[in-house]
This record gives structure tokens, sequence and C-alpha cells, in this order.
């Protein structure tokens, strides 16, 4: 059972505008909710993070806004840059052990 | 800066081999973590460690042992490789605590011929 989702396989937009990426959850216990971002042949970079106490937050061009009542998060990046490019994965966590939930990734392709 | 480091970035090994992969962090986390990441899936749990000599199973820990023999470093053993052990693995750590963000090394690529 799938508890984080990203029902997007792949985003593509043009540099300079903006890129929304989604992601749905089904735990109402998640608390936590974390953006990465990865590249081939790397490991996930952290992006951003917002914990279930506030509905958005902000970090440069990057803004992740979460809607509990929906069960819903998702990450605007603007302006798009073509080193945007990756794929992204959202992630989500309801405990104190620090094990975070992942969803399947969003490939995201930023057209110069 | 956290640094977490995978021995291999590139591994080949056959069925039936016994295959180490090992990770190191330098931030004295309390937490570690293995995942595997395959296309469509996203990174699934395989096993995780929260203190030295402590394991816990993920949610795709068949097939796969762990340990945890000092702080900084978390070994993934796969007992007897098989080919749909083929994949990427990822190691990440934490510290303890909750609503902290994991660092991830850069992972192995391992193929299971």
């Amino acid at each position: 059972d799938q508890q984080v989702k990203q029902n997007s396989p792949s985003l593509s937009v043009q540099e300079g505008r903006i890129s929304i990426l989604n992601c749905d959850y089904t735990n109402s216990m998640f608390d936590y909710f974390l953006w990465y971002k990865k590249y081939p042949a790397e490991g996930p970079t952290f992006l951003i993070s917002i914990s279930s106490i506030k509905d958005k937050n902000e970090d440069g061009r990057f803004t992740v806004f979460l809607n509990k009542s929906a069960k819903h998060l998702s990450l605007h990046i603007v302006p798009s840059q073509p080193g945007d490019s990756a794929v992204y994965f959202c992630a989500a966590s309801g405990n104190t052990a620090g094990k975070l939930i992942f969803g399947q990734g969003t490939t995201l392709q930023v057209k110069p | 800066d956290v640094k977490v480091t995978q021995s291999s970035r590139y591994l080949v090994k056959r069925t039936g081999e016994k295959v180490f992969l090992e990770c190191v962090q330098d931030m004295d986390h309390e937490n570690m973590f293995w995942y595997r990441q395959d296309p469509g899936l996203g990174l699934r749990l395989i096993y995780f460690s929260y203190d030295v000599k402590m394991k816990e199973k993920g949610d795709i820990p068949e097939g796969y042992s762990v340990s945890r023999e000092k702080k900084e470093r978390f070994s993934l053993i796969l007992e007897s490789a098989s080919t749909n052990q083929t994949s990427m693995y990822l190691c990440a750590s934490s510290p303890a605590g909750s609503n902290q963000p994991q660092h991830f090394g850069d992972g192995t690529r391992l193929s299971i011929l």
C-alpha cells in the first residue's frame, strides 16, 4: 500500500516558468514532509521541508505548500532553470524514529 | 557539511555470492538507513539502525541483513545475491529525533549476473 504517491511520473516546463510538483499521502499521522532532488548517478539531496503545523515554507526559488485536509503537498519552483532538471521525491514522516516514506518520484525537465 | 560515503559506485557480482555494501558517515549521526531505488518504485527502505548494534527491518528486508558495529559505519549484506537484487542502493544518515532530514550517499549501482 503506497502511503505517499506522486501521480505524475514526469513534467516538462519552459525555462523561467513555474514548475509545480505534486504529492499525496494517505496516513493522517504524518507530521513532517520533505522534498529531495536527485540527479543521475548521485544520491538524493535535501531541498526543503515543512512541518504539519505550517501550510507554507519558502526557501529562495522553492516553496512547499501543505494542505492537511486534502492530504496533499506541492513543490513550486519559480523561476524554473535548466539545472533544476532532475528527479524529485517527496517524503513523509510520522514517528520519532526518523524513518521516511518516499513517493515514486517525478522527473522534471526544464527546457531552455 | 554532512558526508555519507558509500564504498563502491559500481559493483558487479554473480548469483549466490555474499555481497557487502559499506557506508560511512562523518557527522556522528545516530540514525542510519539503507534503501534501494528502482524505476517507478521510488526509494524503498530495507533496514535502519538507531544506534550501534541496533537494527530494525524496513519495508523490504527479505534477502538482506545489516551490521552496525561502530556508530559511523552501517553495512548492508546480501546473503546470497539474486538477479532481482540488481538495483541502486542508497545509504543515508540523520541525527536522533524527529523532523530531521536524512543525508544520502551517492549510491552503489549493483548488478547481479
